[in-house]
């Protein structure tokens, strides 16, 4: 089963707008991230927050954390074309060497 | 723009070819990683290492093996290619960041396909 669900598995807005994603988990984290993928390319790290941390903002980019939940938001403020990409986030569990499990992404589609 | 690199970016090949996906990163991360990534879906680990002479397989089983014999190289190889080998393989690095979270860097992929 899958550490980390994406919701909405695609979703598309106009520029401008503001785009939402949720993640949501299921076993306790140090952190969660969130990543961008470009079609064809690797990932790029967005965002990082802390399992004792509730938000944080980078740019348009703002994420929550709810812990007692289980669950994480990405906000796009004022989309671009630019922003069009699959959206990742990733959970690392607590423990020793533990590694990052990625969801299955959503793809976000911003129209001119 | 992350200092990974993996070669080939593209590879087409027949069916029992012994084929060596090339990952190096000159950032001095002692952690590697190998992703298979299929089209739209989620990231599938199937090889690790924290570090020289150290791999373990991931959470996927795959028939590939990996080395580690310098801090800057990860190549995966595939002994005999098959058809259900194709997908995207992704490969990626990390340190640890004070307070210990684990922030990855990522090639830009190899897209294989076997014919």
């Amino acid at each position: 089963s899958q550490q980390g669900e994406e919701d909405p598995q695609a979703l598309s807005i106009q520029e401008g707008e503001n785009a939402t994603m949720n993640c949501s988990y299921k076993t306790s984290i140090n952190n969660l991230q969130w990543y961008r993928q470009n079609s064809g390319r690797g990932l790029v790290h967005l965002i990082l927050i802390r399992s004792n941390e509730r938000e944080k903002h980078s740019g348009r980019l703002r994420v929550t954390l709810d812990t007692s939940k289980k669950s994480s938001s990405l906000l796009i403020t004022a989309s671009r074309a630019a922003d069009t990409a699959s959206y990742f986030c990733a959970t690392e569990r607590t423990g020793a060497n533990s590694k990052l499990t990625f969801g299955k992404g959503i793809t976000l589609s911003v129209r001119p | 723009e992350a200092d990974i690199y993996q070669t080939p970016r593209y590879l087409v090949i027949g069916t029992g070819k012994k084929i060596t996906l090339e990952c190096s990163q000159t950032m001095g991360h002692d952690k590697m990683y190998w992703y298979q990534q299929d089209p739209g879906m989620e990231l599938h680990l199937i090889h690790y290492s924290y570090g020289v002479n150290s791999t373990e397989k991931g959470d996927l089983s795959s028939e590939s093996t990996v080395s580690r014999i310098r801090t800057e190289h990860f190549p995966l190889t595939l002994e005999s290619a098959r058809p259900s080998h194709t997908s995207q393989y992704l490969c990626a690095s990390s340190e640890y960041e004070r307070g210990g979270a684990d922030t990855q860097y990522f090639g830009p992929g190899t897209r294989l396909t076997v014919l």
